[in-house]
């Protein structure tokens, strides 16, 4: 499975995009990129997740560039119930998540 | 309709206690996983079952931890002689089957095992 990078920790200011960037360099060619999300005492949840084109839902945007080696989540205006911390997953197989240590992301006032 | 739940929500076990977790997932739901999430990580895969099998238990930390899914749906993780290493949110996860297209896993709140 690919290892992912991700930033710590971001701000971001209510109303405004959140972008989350998750380098997976060594992502191969049939793993699909999840994103979930981790609201503080609750169980992570899951946001989208694409494989080669760009996708979009009622949640976000998912970006994938197109050597597939890094990916950007976007929350198009943020809230202040956006904050937590955000996995990318890269996954191939049928259902090992392997979730890192995410970007935990503020979202302020 | 209603999601996955885990009871309890909290536990303190003195050190030494055997504990037992109990997951219930979404009605229908083929796969069921348990994951631990220690303070500030990411959770961690414990053991995943398709029905009432165990596929995989690669990840359990030591043959004190045990889980079964005997009827293929509730599931119950258990921790024998629990020891403060253990201490941590214990997280059950189902999804509806197998296709990787169709692989979210929707998560239950967790249970919060405090050893002492």
């Amino acid at each position: 499975d690919a290892k992912t990078t991700q930033p710590p920790s971001m701000d971001c200011a209510e109303g405004r995009a959140a972008n989350l960037p998750c380098n997976h360099s060594t992502i191969s060619g049939n793993e699909y990129v999840y994103w979930y999300r981790q609201i503080h005492s609750q169980g992570p949840q899951y946001i989208i997740h694409g494989l080669k084109n760009n996708e979009t839902n009622e949640m976000a945007s998912l970006i994938i560039t197109e050597d597939r080696k890094s990916s950007t989540l976007i929350l198009p205006h943020a809230t202040l119930r956006d904050t937590a911390v955000y996995y990318c997953i890269p996954l191939s197989g049928t259902y090992k998540y392997i979730f890192g240590t995410g970007t935990r992301l503020k979202v302020l006032a | 309709g209603a999601g996955v739940s885990q009871s309890p929500r909290y536990k303190v076990a003195k050190r030494g206690q055997d504990v037992a977790l109990r997951c219930d997932p979404i009605s229908g739901h083929v796969s069921l996983f348990w994951y631990q999430q220690a303070l500030g990580q990411g959770p961690e895969f414990l053991t995943y079952f398709q029905n009432e099998a165990q596929l995989d238990k690669s990840g359990l930390p030591s043959d004190r931890f045990f889980a079964e899914r005997p009827e293929g749906s509730v599931s119950t993780l258990k921790i024998q002689r629990t020891q403060q290493e253990d201490s941590a949110v214990y997280l059950c996860a189902s999804s509806l089957g197998f296709q990787q297209t169709y692989n979210e896993q929707f998560f239950g709140p967790g249970t919060r095992l405090t050893v002492l």
